[in-house]
């Protein structure tokens, strides 16, 4: 067990909807990281919290957005769902910024399974 | 960040030590080699990770070669739950981006 949290595990939604994901990290991290896994494109990050900001962005559809709320959990919010946006959706969580210049390590929730009919 | 490749698929004995090589040659001074591993769709694993000396840990030992353009990860005694697909990464521990940057992989199979 990492310690970071993923609320669904499963979720079945049609196209055209949207969904939203959350992810509780690590008692004390401040990161917080969000990676889309499917079959054709394998892990992938989509974009990262750090303390309630948006810290970096990866190849996230405009469609999807994410925020870090004061205590520190974070949502994943998935709107106008096509059936390519079914995937596996993983948070991560980490407890150093890399600005400290330390190595910095992320543990993974158990994901959420996005299915789109 | 630097590159890595790995092998696609690996099979090893239950009991005997498995070990998955990585190529990282165009790794820089201030980059890291990590290590995770996913288990059948579970979330991904943190294993080990390294600068340039050999670290060992309760699950592995990471073996980094003196210029730190490949490394070799050790599980010295496979089992079973030890199947999964096992990730490479390199990348720095300074900068304002911390992503991690996933390869396809060793894909391990531990046999009877």
């Amino acid at each position: 067990d990492s310690g970071v949290t993923q609320t669904p595990k499963h979720l079945i939604t049609a196209t055209g909807q949207r969904v939203t994901l959350r992810c509780s990290p690590r008692s004390g991290d401040l990161s917080v990281y969000w990676y889309q896994q499917s079959l054709d494109q394998g892990l992938q990050f989509l974009i990262q919290y750090y303390n309630g900001e948006e810290r970096a962005k990866g190849n996230i559809l405009e469609r999807f957005s994410a925020q870090q709320f004061p205590d520190l959990h974070s949502e994943l919010n998935l709107s106008s769902l096509e059936l390519g946006d079914s995937a596996l959706y993983f948070c991560a969580s980490s407890s150093t910024p890399a600005r400290y210049g330390q190595p910095e390590t992320q543990y993974f929730g158990p994901g959420t399974r996005l299915l789109v009919l | 960040d630097a590159k890595t490749t790995q092998p696609p698929s690996m099979d090893c004995a239950e009991g005997r030590a498995a070990n998955l090589p990585c190529n990282h040659s165009t790794i820089s001074g201030n980059e890291y080699v990590y290590w995770y591993r996913q288990i059948h769709s579970q979330g991904p694993q943190y294993i080990i990770h390294g600068l340039k000396n050999n670290e060992t840990n309760e699950m592995a030992s990471l073996i980094i070669t003196e210029d730190r353009k490949s490394s070799t990860l050790i599980l010295p005694h496979a089992t079973l739950r030890d199947t999964a697909v096992y990730y490479c990464i390199v990348r720095p521990f300074s900068g304002t981006a911390s992503k991690l940057t996933f390869g396809t992989g060793t894909r391990l199979q531990v046999t009877l």
